[in-house]
């Protein structure tokens, strides 16, 4: 069965603090790994992708990828009430298909 | 910055009629998509498309569901007699290979009376 987890939430944290989204998937198979964004009413807006074991930076945001745990995480540092919105993890499993978890709902507080 | 476009923003229709979305992709992407996502609920994968074909689809990609290239630009998701439950965001997305990111497009809301 291929599922992605995510706590949906809601998570609350200050202005200025680091919010931390975690992921879990059943597909052992599975080999690329996507974080987004989406605020209420639109798409999906890609953040970004991992693909191995490890930490990945891109300015206020990291992504780490452990696949024996078969978890993967973003951290948003230094977070802005404009990062307010819900977090979409996405897996591509065997058959290349998207896969995505109901997503975690995010709210900074000025 | 290239990005994938969809028309109409949003569409109302009676149920048992047919619907046509439409979408532009990334112009240089090669795969196709389209997902829906049913108020409240998360993005569900409907249908892959590449190289004029479907690769990929889901469950919910029945009968009903058909997608089209009809030229070099335009990828369409028509669904034939539309039910209550067909009411959702249709959002259309690209991407270069099939093992990397999809970028998605605005949506089109559809909904059905």
């Amino acid at each position: 069965q291929k599922e992605v987890e995510q706590n949906s939430g809601p998570l609350s944290v200050p202005e200025g603090a680091i919010a931390s989204l975690n992921c879990t998937y059943s597909d052992r198979g599975s080999q690329s790994f996507f974080w987004y964004r989406q605020y209420s009413g639109k798409s999906p807006e890609l953040i970004m992708s991992i693909y191995s074991n490890g930490d990945k930076e891109d300015g206020r945001f990291t992504a780490q990828l452990n696949k024996a745990s078969q978890y993967v995480s973003l951290l948003i540092r230094d977070s802005q009430p404009s990062d307010s919105a819900t977090y979409l993890c996405a897996v591509i499993v065997i058959g290349n298909q998207f896969y995505f978890g109901t997503g975690t709902s995010l709210t900074v507080i000025p | 910055e290239p990005e994938v476009t969809q028309t109409p923003s949003h569409q109302v229709t009676q149920m048992g009629q047919e619907v046509i979305l439409r979408c532009v992709p990334i112009s240089n992407h090669l795969y196709f998509y389209w997902y829906r996502q049913i108020l409240g609920q998360k993005v569900e994968f409907l249908v892959s498309f590449y190289n004029n074909e479907i690769s990929e689809k889901s469950e919910i990609f029945d009968d009903q569901f058909s997608v089209e290239r009809p030229d070099g630009s335009n990828f369409t998701l028509k669904i034939r007699s539309t039910k209550l439950e067909d009411s959702a965001m249709y959002f259309c997305a690209s991407s270069l290979d099939d093992k990397n990111e999809q970028f998605f497009g605005p949506g089109t809301r559809l909904t059905v009376l």
